[in-house]
């Protein structure tokens, strides 16, 4: 069983703001890395550290961490933004990887 | 621009071993990084593998540590993956990924996967 923990659904209306969180203690220690899947798709990174954006991702995506929480945050979130989305960090020995179960996004 | 490619058999009989290799392209492995397999059932989340070093060093998913083995392959830009005794619970769609070697653990870019199946 995963130590990384996420809600499993949330939902958004079109165009508002929504805030995805993983909660683990291991989180006190690293910081987290987010990836969006989508249907019979490859996960794709979109945030990684502190807030870190890889190339390509839009502006829209960001990423906080307070204590044992990182979070995920969709300002204006868009109908292609519905997705699966998953939180990964080193555990707190820091020679394993982890998984939050991930969260499934409905865009409403 | 990196891209990774999974092959290998798509079914597997139980209590035998899976192999898959990982094929890199646009990126030599020798350079840095690390290259890691992460594994996803039907229907359920993503669960890391393992992961080595062109050095040969490798870290496993201590759940698995006792029947899995990660080798990389320098001359030919790629790494593999052998799972021993697999059973139902392996099924799982496979992929192999690029990994940070910092502190912050991030996989970028994923191959687009391949399903195995284990069954008789």
């Amino acid at each position: 069983s995963s130590e990384l923990t996420q809600d499993p659904a949330v939902s958004v209306a079109l165009g508002q703001t929504v805030r995805i969180t993983c909660q683990g203690d291991s989180l006190r220690t690293y910081f987290a890395s987010w990836y969006q899947q989508k249907p019979g798709q490859a996960p794709v990174l979109v945030i990684q550290g502190k807030n870190n954006r890889p190339s390509g991702i839009p502006e829209r995506f960001s990423g906080s961490s307070s204590e044992d929480t990182a979070s995920l945050t969709i300002t204006g979130a868009l109908a292609e933004d519905e997705a699966d989305y998953y939180c990964n960090s080193r555990d707190s020995s820091g020679n394993q990887v982890e998984f939050g179960g991930g969260t499934k996004l409905t865009v409403l | 621009q990196v891209q990774l490619q999974e092959s290998g058999p798509g079914v597997v009989k139980p209590s035998e071993t899976l192999s898959l290799i990982c094929t890199v392209s646009g990126y030599s492995i020798s350079s840095g990084y690390y290259w890691v397999w992460i594994r996803q059932p039907p229907g359920k989340g993503l669960e890391w593998v393992g992961t080595i070093y062109h050095s040969g060093s490798a870290f496993y998913n201590q759940s698995l540590k006792s029947r899995v083995t990660i080798s990389a392959d320098t001359s030919q830009n790629q790494f593999s993956l052998r799972l021993n005794s697999v059973t139902a619970a392996d099924t799982a769609v496979y992929y192999c990924a690029r990994g940070s070697t910092g502190t912050t653990a991030w996989f970028d870019p994923w191959g687009q996967g391949t399903l195995v199946t284990v069954s008789s």
